[in-house]
């Protein structure tokens, strides 16, 4: 098993570019989400969903778009790139209730700098 | 909403114990969990604690208490490969926040 799939692993975007970042999962998750982590900053939540057609926005939503057109996908886009977006990214998901909502499992994750 | 207190830093020898602090603030509880995530690596998934109590897994237990608001992670019999970051995550709302972690130094 795969688990939580990322690409790209790093990418280096100029201010004002447009990019996916993809996330795919094969563990059959209905709950799939993205964080950011900045030093210092510990995990905060971009967006999450709890099954495919279904997305939410999390802590931190501005300047990022998702959708979930099938159970096992989840791309990040970053529609007009910041500086201040630049972070690692990280994808997650688990089966999304009960106890198991509390069991992320997470890609490897994608670091992005946008100069 | 949701928050998170952890403290930031702590050094100890092999073989020692470290706990590490969690108090949260929350209008619905719904689980407190915990994260270890090495240096360059994603976090992963430690302990989980539902209801007040200690839950042990091997050399990790995490202890909750919900009329304190509050959980630990003991680590004990530190070995250098527990050099990493700890994260509380408390869920509510389908979603998980979590802490802004704590770095675990162990040394020889």
């Amino acid at each position: 098993n795969a688990g939580v799939t990322q690409t790209p692993k790093f990418q280096v975007l100029k201010t004002g570019q447009s990019m996916t970042l993809q996330c795919a999962q094969d563990m059959n998750h209905e709950y799939m989400s993205w964080y950011r982590q900045d030093p210092g900053m510990g995990l905060r939540l971009i967006h999450y969903s709890v099954g495919a057609g279904i997305t939410d926005q999390g802590e931190v939503p501005n300047g990022y778009n998702v959708s979930r057109s099938t159970t096992e996908d989840f791309p990040l886009r970053l529609l007009s790139a910041a500086p201040s977006q630049t972070s690692v990214y990280f994808c997650a998901s688990s089966y999304g209730s009960g106890t198991g909502a509390n069991v992320l499992t997470f890609g490897a994750g994608s670091r992005l700098t946008v100069l | 909403g949701q928050s998170l207190e952890q403290p930031s830093e702590v050094t100890a020898v092999e073989g020692a114990i470290v706990q590490i602090n969690c108090t949260y603030q929350t209008s619905g509880f719904y689980g407190l969990s915990w994260y270890q995530q090495h240096d360059g690596g994603a976090p992963t998934f430690l302990s989980y604690n539902g209801l007040d109590g200690l839950e042990e897994t091997g050399r990790f237990s995490s202890f909750l208490s919900r009329s304190d608001s509050y959980g630990y992670l003991l680590l004990q019999e530190l070995q250098m490969k527990d050099s990493a970051s700890y994260f509380c995550a408390l869920y509510g709302n389908n979603r998980l926040a979590f802490g802004k972690g704590n770095q675990v130094v162990v040394i020889p």
